[in-house]
């Protein structure tokens, strides 16, 4: 069946380091990819999303490829700040599903 | 303006007791969500409505019920709480089924 599958956490970073959170899915036809972003004591809030093969999203800093040959949407920042501190969940949808990945934490140190 | 909303933010509660949350939308969307995340962040969707009616009824005790009564309100009653219904509980909701949802803020309740 379809499925998200993330890198396990957390993952913990020096301020301004470089940040890779890997994801790769699992999906019978072309579904759209999703990246949200939990903050400690709030919701889920979408950070980017691509919707067809090698579409990049991206948004505050953020970047992420839709990656057919791998079947992977990595996510990316190029220099980390303690606010970035927060979970992180890929996604899918697909024939009107949606599968959420384990969610990754990731703690940015001063 | 908040787009989704959820009610009451914190909830304890006794074992046995009945309870509600409460979820309102103001975006229009079609469809919207319950899911529970437990202490590792794990998120499990409980329900689903799409205009008003339910879509995914998974895997849950039928001690839970949602309960829709329009477009932009989707409700949670929970009859005889058990210790491991502790989470917290987000609404969310979607134009439609399968687009980007947009979440809550959370519902923490605790059960003792």
């Amino acid at each position: 069946g379809d499925s998200v599958t993330q890198m396990e956490g957390p993952v913990t970073l020096s301020e301004e380091a470089f940040l890779t959170i890997n994801c790769t899915y699992t999906a019978t036809g072309y579904p759209s990819l999703f990246w949200y972003v939990q903050y400690p004591g709030e919701g889920l809030q979408l950070l980017l999303k691509a919707t067809k093969a090698d579409d990049k999203g991206s948004n505050k800093g953020f970047e992420a490829t839709y990656r057919k040959e791998t079947t992977s949407f990595h996510l990316e920042k190029g220099s980390v700040q303690v606010s970035d501190s927060a979970v992180y969940f890929c996604a899918l949808s697909w024939a009107g599903k949606f599968y959420f990945g384990s969610g990754t934490k990731l703690n940015v140190k001063p | 303006d908040t787009a989704v909303s959820q009610t009451p933010k914190y909830l304890v509660t006794q074992m046995g007791n009945d309870k509600s949350i409460k979820c309102e939308q103001n975006l229009g969307h079609d469809t919207m969500y319950w899911y529970k995340q437990d202490s590792k962040k794990f998120l499990k969707i409980m329900f689903s409505y799409n205009n008003k009616e339910l879509i995914i009824n998974e895997t849950v005790p039928n001690r839970f019920s949602p309960k829709s009564p329009d477009k932009a309100h989707l409700n949670l009653h929970i009859n005889s709480l058990e210790l491991g219904d502790s989470a917290v509980y987000f609404c969310a909701s979607s134009p439609d089924l399968g687009t980007e949802q947009y979440f809550g803020p959370g519902t923490r309740l605790t059960v003792t």
